[in-house]
Formats: structure tokens, sequence, C-alpha cells
């Protein structure tokens, strides 16, 4: 059974960056998948991000396109989430999750990121 | 702006049939957009239900079931037990290689 683990510091400051890492086990990240963030918040709901695939292709939602980076590390089985200039509006529970047929198949168990001074 | 919109809350008789709908401001839902549903229970993460409109994920119950009605995707729940009480999203597909979530139907059984 595949499992998603995210982690990564709980607290960044306004205007600072957000980086948060997913390590995937159960299954090879350079297996023919999508690999995808996505966060949730009481004033958005569930928010997708952006996804990357097992060969490093990326798309990104359009909202955060300008401050998203989304990556991959085959040697760790592991893919990353760069989120810049964070505002308030960024404090989400945020969820690594496996793209695959369309869906969203395995979800890891979210990380609380909160923005704040 | 795209947006997905669901009913706010349902509420169901333990044994009874609801059926949640996912719509789009654009337009109608079709099988094009590879309709997913989820189930979520606070506190915890997205449980997939239902993928590609009405395929069910793996250890899902029959009593979920997916479909098309009309214009909009469509989740069913026969013989809704009271572990059913949850927070239900739909995500379409939208072809550009992004996903958009519903905003979601909170389902209380009694």
């Amino acid at each position: 059974q595949m499992q998603l683990q995210e982690s990564g510091p709980g607290l960044v400051k306004p205007s600072g960056t957000l980086s948060l890492t997913c390590v995937v086990s159960g299954g090879s990240i350079s297996s023919k998948n999508w690999w995808s963030w996505v966060r949730q918040s009481p004033e958005k709901g569930l928010e997708w991000i952006a996804q990357i695939s097992h060969s490093g292709s990326t798309n990104y939602n359009p909202s955060l396109k300008s401050r998203v980076t989304i990556s991959l590390d085959k040697s760790k089985n592991q893919f990353s989430l760069k989120l810049s200039s964070v505002t308030a509006a960024d404090t989400a529970i945020y969820y690594c999750a496996r793209s695959y047929d369309y869906h969203l198949s395995y979800w890891g168990q979210g990380t609380l990121v909160t923005v704040s001074s | 702006q795209t947006v997905v919109t669901q009913e706010p809350s349902f509420s169901v008789s333990p044994g009874g049939t609801v059926t949640l709908t996912c719509g789009l401001s654009t337009g109608s839902v079709s099988t094009s957009y590879y309709p997913s549903w989820y189930q979520q229970i606070p506190g915890q993460a997205p449980r997939t239900l239902i993928y590609n409109t009405n395929t069910r994920s793996s250890g899902v119950p029959d009593r979920f079931s997916g479909s098309i009605l009309g214009n909009k995707a469509a989740l069913t729940i026969t013989g809704a037990q009271a572990d059913d009480e949850s927070d239900y999203y739909c995500v379409l597909y939208m072809g550009s290689d992004s996903y958009v979530f519903g905003t979601g139907t909170k389902v209380t059984v009694l």
C-alpha cells in the first residue's frame, strides 16, 4: 500500500517561502504517475496547487503559478513544494497526493502551515 | 474563474438514499471532466471514493455510486450508515492538466 508523508516547517513568516517535502513509500516516484500538492483552508476550501510527473513535467494552478515551484528527487523518492511571498491567506493544511487516472488516489495525512510573524 | 458548486449540506435518515451533485459555472459536467468524489472526516485527509465518473476506489462499499445526472456529476449513497456522516467533495479534471475542487457538501445521518 502506497503511503505519502508531508514534512516541513509549521510556521513561516509573511513574505517568506513555504517549503514542504512529501516522502513516498510503498511505491516508486519514478513510476508512471503524477504527484500533486493540495491545500485546505476554511476560507478557500480544498485547492489544487500543482503536480509533477515522474519525468519532471509540471502543471500549476493558474492562480498560484507565479509563486509555486514543484520538484522531484528520485534518489530520495520524494517531491517538494515551494511557495514564495506567502501571506496569511496561505495558511492552510497542505496535502501531497498521487495523481493517477485523472484523480487523486493516495493522500498524505496533511501538515498545517501557519503564516505569521 | 471556474467554480464547481455543490450543495452546502444534506440530511439523510439511516438506511435512506441521498444524491449529491457537482455543477460547473461555465457549463455542463460530462465524463470528459473525469469527475471524482472524496470523503473527508473532519481532521482527516480526504479519501477517494469514486473516479472516472463511476469507478469505485478499492475498498469502497457499493452503496456509493457515481453518475452524470443531467448537466451535473452526482454521488449517490444508497442505504446510508452512521459512519457516512462526513464532508464530500467532487473534483473535476479541467483538461488543461489541472484540477478544480467543488465547494463540498456536509452530509448528516440522522
